[in-house]
């Protein structure tokens, strides 16, 4: 089946330490994102990207890292810089970077930091 | 700036009954707009979306919107409400921006039905 598949589903971070969250799509989407929900807020864009090897921040960003080696990942990094990292992380992705087309969500990774 | 207000945090209404939940925008021109459903701990799935023509659009779940540019607002409704429509709603609009585009969130509706 295509879709966005984000993993882990729970990580927990030791506060100072590095968190990678992986987010594959096979749906052949050109842009991705990412953005994380925190309760009463609703979702805030962290990074995205339109193509390969090209990303940019949202409004976010700091804390955060991002690539896009191949047109199907877009890995997150959440980094000790990160103050309030604790948070619920949804990737989603969209056929092309154009605001008219739908932007479809992963299931979300959710982050505590012990 | 751009921004999207849903100004009720909760509603809470009988199995049955009909919902309408709110949704105003501020966006200097016709935007996208779209209406996204959460349940806890889940991603979030497309109900609906509006780009252009009629106002009125029909979704999935028997869920309806329509857009109001005079009052620039895209209110959700359904006629009547199913205890597994209890969720959390996203009223989202979408932007052009210089290297692509994306959504801009409301804080969000939860809803609760009860029997």
């Amino acid at each position: 089946d295509g879709g966005i598949t984000q993993s882990p589903k729970y990580l927990f971070r030791k506060e100072g330490q590095n968190v990678t969250l992986s987010c594959e799509q096979n749906l052949n989407h050109d842009a991705m994102y990412w953005y994380r929900q925190d309760p009463g807020q609703g979702l805030r864009l962290i990074y995205y990207s339109q193509i390969v090897n090209d990303f940019q921040k949202g409004d976010i960003a700091e804390g955060y890292s991002v690539s896009r080696e191949k047109k199907e990942s877009f890995p997150l990094t959440v980094t000790s810089a990160q103050k309030n990292p604790t948070a619920f992380y949804l990737c989603a992705s969209s056929r092309r970077a154009d605001s008219g087309n739908t932007i479809y969500f992963g299931e979300g990774s959710w982050l505590t930091v012990v | 700036a751009q921004s999207v207000t849903q100004p009720d945090i909760h509603i809470t209404v009988s199995e049955g009954a009909s919902l309408e939940l709110r949704c105003n925008y501020s966006y200097g021109a016709t935007p996208y707009l779209f209406w996204y459903v959460q349940s806890p701990g889940q991603g979030l799935q497309l109900l609906l979306k509006y780009f252009s023509g009629d106002t009125l659009v029909q979704g999935i779940k028997g869920f309806e919107a329509e857009f109001k540019r005079s009052q620039s607002s895209f209110n959700l409704r359904k006629p009547s409400v199913h205890w597994s429509d209890a969720a959390e709603y996203f009223c989202a609009v979408g932007l052009n921006m210089e290297y692509g585009n994306k959504l801009v969130f409301g804080a969000g509706t939860i809803l609760r039905v009860k029997s």
